[in-house]
């Protein structure tokens, strides 16, 4: 049992770049999110999905896409990268039910020049 | 999440010692609340929660205190290990949002032996 797992571990990028991190789960969760982790801060959503087909942005949506085609998969897109986007990214999945705790990946470092 | 700089809160503590680690939430409507430990090079691990209609929860070495009325929430770890040696963050969620979570910042638990 995997549980949540995200590629690449690590990722530079420059300027004007486009790229997207995969994040897949094997624990048939119906919620997936997106967090970016910054110096200093806690995690703030990127976007989230409740289910296949179903996205919607979270705190901080700006720069990047998200899709849900499948259960297991939520990649992230980012458009075109930014300096300010470098930051480590996590993916977390969860049942959809409110209280139900969150199991994350590993983390992307993502470096943007 | 509001940005507290770069500089994360401390708690150094001897080996052997209990911890305390403290989080202000924000919403006073929020009705779960999370603990996360993350270690360096990981993603955040599921500690321990704890329900609005609870003021106090004990699982294995930790306890989660909430006190609604001044919007705290504590960790108290028992007998600290160098283990346990990693950032803790809070997170608050809302349940009428589903499984979205607000993290708060976090403090670094340092254990000396």
């Amino acid at each position: 049992n995997a549980g949540v797992t995200q590629t690449p571990k690590f990722q530079v990028l420059k300027t004007g770049q486009s790229m997207t991190l995969q994040c897949a789960q094997d624990m048939n969760h119906e919620y997936m999110s997106w967090y970016r982790q910054d110096p200093g801060m806690g995690l703030r959503l990127i976007h989230y999905s409740v289910g296949a087909g179903i996205t919607d942005q979270g705190e901080v949506p700006n720069g990047y896409n998200v899709s849900r085609s499948t259960t297991e998969d939520f990649p992230l897109r980012l458009l075109s990268a930014a300096p300010s986007q470098t930051s480590v990214y996590f993916c977390a999945s969860s049942y959809s039910r409110a209280g139900q705790p969150q199991h994350f990946g590993d983390g992307t470092r993502l470096s943007i020049l | 999440g509001e940005s507290v700089g770069l500089h994360l809160p401390t708690l150094s503590v001897q080996e052997g010692d209990n911890s305390i680690i403290n989080c202000a939430y924000s919403n006073s409507a929020s009705d779960y609340f999370i603990w996360y430990k993350q270690e360096s090079g990981k993603g955040p691990q599921f500690i321990i929660d704890i329900r609005s209609n609870m003021d106090k929860r004990q699982g294995q070495r930790v306890t989660v205190l909430l006190n609604k009325t001044v919007k705290h929430l504590s960790l108290q770890i028992a007998a600290t290990q160098p283990g346990d040696s990693a950032v803790y963050f809070c997170a608050e969620s809302f349940s009428q949002y589903g499984n979205k979570l607000v993290f708060g910042a976090g403090t670094i638990l340092r254990v000396k032996s």
